[in-house]
């Protein structure tokens, strides 16, 4: 089966760091992506790791170990438009290339 | 990046109808496409896979007779819900990957159904 743990609601400042964790237990991997969602909108690409490590792009960055089935994305300098879903998603194989998606971290950027 | 539209972005129908639901990809060839469902607070749950010129692949419990998808070629994708009921309200999403060798999905701007 397909498992994927990230929390649900998440809270931090304006001009903070915040780390959006996330842990899976999948049947296949192809990579770990991270999308944000604002409500009622399509999820939009943030990062994808495939090899353990961090890739930082701009604000953001995500780390990915794939012996521990665990991956974050790191936020900084959070801005009030930060404030959207987090989706954390395993890519299922090499032939099929479909996402399971975790169920997202609400986060709430507070000035 | 690339972009997929998807139309229309929101649709109410009565029950007992069909909609269809387009999902195109704009720049690009998309030899594979995806039908998601999100109901409220709930993540995305992938539906089926199409791919263009053959039949689709759907996830286990999603009725295939119910949710007829078709690909027929490499820039369209729809997805038809028959007989809607009310249970199927909800924001259905669609993504795209250029050619067979790319990771990278390009999502459309998703459809709110409401079945009335």
């Amino acid at each position: 089966g397909q498992n994927i743990d990230q929390p649900t609601e998440m809270t931090a400042t304006e001009g903070a760091i915040v780390q959006i964790n996330c842990t899976y237990q999948t049947s296949g991997f192809n990579g770990l992506f991270w999308y944000q969602q604002h409500a009622g909108e399509a999820p939009t690409f943030l990062s994808y790791n495939v090899l353990d490590g961090l890739e930082e792009k701009g604000r953001f960055s995500s780390f990915l170990s794939r012996s521990k089935g665990y991956s974050y994305l790191l936020l900084k300098e959070l801005q009030m438009k930060d404030s959207a879903s987090y989706l954390c998603a395993v890519g299922m194989d090499t032939g099929r290339r479909a996402l399971t998606f975790g169920s997202g971290t609400r986060l709430q950027v507070q000035p | 990046g690339a972009v997929v539209s998807q139309h229309p972005s929101w649709v109410i129908c009565k029950s007992g109808t069909s909609v269809k639901i387009e999902c195109r990809s704009l720049d690009f060839q998309a030899t594979t496409m995806f039908w998601y469902r999100q109901f409220p607070k709930q993540s995305l749950m992938l539906m089926a896979t199409s791919n263009e010129g053959s039949k689709a692949t759907y996830e286990q419990g999603v009725e295939k007779d119910k949710f007829l998808i078709n690909h027929a070629s490499l820039t369209l994708s729809t997805l038809t819900v028959t007989s809607a009921h009310p249970e199927d309200s909800s924001f259905y999403i669609c993504s795209a990957i250029e050619g067979q060798q790319n990771t990278e999905a390009f999502f459309g701007q998703g459809t709110r159904l409401t079945v009335v």
